[in-house]
């Protein structure tokens, strides 16, 4: 199996505040992880990429001091929403892939974000 | 990543076949065609992915071209819970993947 969780799967925050989102791989070692965000009645749109250990590489257009990515561990990656405006409500998307996985991605449950 | 075209929508009568064509001209030789489906406010699930030969899961099959210029995912008996975003997703050697619009599949009772 390949299974990915998010947690949490729906947030409400403030704006001004900041809101950390985790990527977890519970049956394999994800040696990269990516995140996305999709915008309702759109397609995803991939902000950035992690690889364990590493930085991540962002996305043109992403601001990477306002979606800080950790990737800690080979089985946990988490964004972190900093300073959250209205704007920045959407659903947020992990997926992770590894060795054994070849290119094969797979995805998180989704994370949905309002902020007021 | 090999752009892909996707028709934007398409309806299947429940319990029949449903064809979806992927058009993927810029594909090069080692890279991959994934599909994978999107059930409304839910992640991606991945569906089944070739290179050159045709294949086939519990999920559905993959047929490609020849020449690997396009190719077609059929769900053999669709259902309603077939109903979804596919998409079709060529990366490069990446790992990226750049979703298109995907086709929007709905299944008809």
């Amino acid at each position: 199996g390949a299974v990915v969780s998010q947690h949490p799967s729906r947030v409400i925050c403030k704006s001004g505040t900041s809101v950390k989102i985790e990527c977890r791989s519970l049956d394999f070692q994800a040696t990269t992880m990516f995140w996305y965000r999709q915008f309702p009645k759109k397609s995803l749109m991939l902000m950035a990429t992690s690889n364990e250990g590493s930085k991540a590489t962002y996305e043109q257009g992403v601001e990477k001091d306002k979606f800080l990515i950790n990737h800690a561990s080979l089985t946990l990656s988490t964004l972190t929403v900093t300073s959250a405006h209205p704007e920045d409500s959407s659903f947020y998307i992990c997926s992770a892939t590894g060795l054994a996985k070849q290119e094969t991605q797979y995805f998180g449950p989704g994370t949905r974000l309002l902020v007021l | 990543d090999a752009k892909t075209t996707q028709p934007p929508s398409m309806d299947c009568a429940e319990g029949r076949a449903a064809n979806l064509p992927c058009n993927h001209s810029t594909i090069s030789g080692n890279e991959y065609v994934y599909w994978y489906r999107q059930i409304h406010s839910q992640g991606p699930q991945y569906i089944i992915h070739g290179l050159k030969n045709n294949e086939t899961n519990e999920m559905a099959s993959l047929i490609i071209t020849e020449d690997r210029k396009s190719s077609t995912l059929i769900l053999p008996h669709a259902t309603l819970r077939d109903t979804a975003v596919y998409y079709c997703i060529a990366p490069s050697g990446t790992y990226k993947y750049i979703f298109g619009t995907g086709t929007r599949l709905k299944v008809l009772a």
